[in-house]
C-alpha cells in the first residue's frame, strides 16, 4: 500500500516533442505529490508538485495532471529539450513527510 | 541563499567500519530527513529529525542512527558497515512551518562505497 509505481522505465523523445511519465499510488492518505529531476551524480531537484485539491498544475513547460479517483498522476514535459535529459522520479507522502519514491524514468531527448 | 550542503562528497570504507555523514540544512529550514539511494533506484527514507529528536523512521536497522544540532545541521551514523550499504546518501531539509507538508529540498549527496 506504500508503493508508488512509475512508468515507463525509460523514454526517448525527439527535441520539441512531449514527454509523458505516469505514476500510480494506493495509499489514499497521500496528500502531496512531487516530481524530482536528477542528473547523474547529483541530488534530486524539486521540479513541480501538486496536492489533491486540484487536477492540474502548470509551471513553464512542466505540467502535472492528477486523477484522484484513479489514484494516478503524470508529468508532461512540453517542447522537450536535450537539457531535460535526466532521470525523473515521482513521489508521494502524507503528513509523516516520509517521501515514497517511484522507481524512476530515464529520459533522453535527442536533437 | 545557500542550499542544502553535504560532506564529504565521496567516501570509501571497508566492511565492519563506522561512518559519519554530515548535512547542513538550507537557510530558513529546521527539519532534516535522510534518504538512501542505491544505484538505479529511487531514494528510500531512513529517518527525519525535528527539534533535535528523531521524528519518524523508515525500514532501516538500529545501526543507522542520527543527530540534529541546535543550528539544524545533522549527522547520519552507520555502524558495522555492510556491502549493501554502498549507496548515495541524501539529506533533505524542510522549511520552517512546513513540517508534515512534504516539501523537501535535497542536497547533492554523499557517495559511500563499502569494500
Amino acid at each position: 500500500q506504500q508503493q508508488v509505481k512509475q512508468s515507463p522505465q525509460s523514454l526517448i523523445v525527439q527535441k520539441g516533442g512531449i514527454s509523458i511519465i505516469n505514476c500510480a499510488y494506493e495509499n489514499t492518505a497521500f496528500d502531496y505529490f512531487p516530481w524530482y529531476q536528477q542528473f547523474p551524480g547529483k541530488g534530486p531537484a524539486l521540479l513541480i508538485a501538486i496536492r489533491p485539491d486540484v487536477s492540474e498544475k502548470k509551471e513553464g513547460r512542466f505540467t502535472i495532471s492528477f486523477n484522484k479517483s484513479a489514484k494516478q498522476f503524470s508529468l508532461h514535459i512540453m517542447d522537450s529539450q536535450p537539457g531535460d535529459s535526466a532521470t525523473y522520479f515521482c513521489a508521494a507522502t502524507d503528513n509523516t513527510d516520509k517521501l515514497i519514491f517511484g522507481t524512476g524514468t530515464r529520459l533522453q531527448v535527442f536533437p | 541563499e545557500t542550499g542544502v550542503t553535504q560532506s564529504p562528497t565521496h567516501l570509501i570504507k571497508t566492511r565492519g567500519q563506522q561512518v559519519t555523514l554530515r548535512c547542513s540544512s538550507q537557510s530558513g529550514h529546521n527539519t532534516v530527513s535522510w534518504y538512501q539511494q542505491a544505484l538505479g533506484q529511487g531514494p528510500q527514507f531512513i529517518f527525519q529529525y525535528y527539534r533535535e529528536e528523531e521524528n519518524g523512521r523508515g525500514n532501516f536497522p538500529p545501526r543507522f542512527s542520527g543527530l540534529q544540532f541546535p543550528n539544524y545541521s545533522s549527522e547520519l551514523n552507520v555502524n558495522a558497515l555492510e556491502l549493501d550499504d554502498s549507496a548515495l546518501y541524501l539529506c533533505a531539509s524542510t522549511p520552517k512551518g512546513r513540517l508534515g507538508k512534504g516539501e523537501q529540498f535535497f542536497g547533492p549527496g554523499t557517495r559511500l562505497t563499502v569494500l
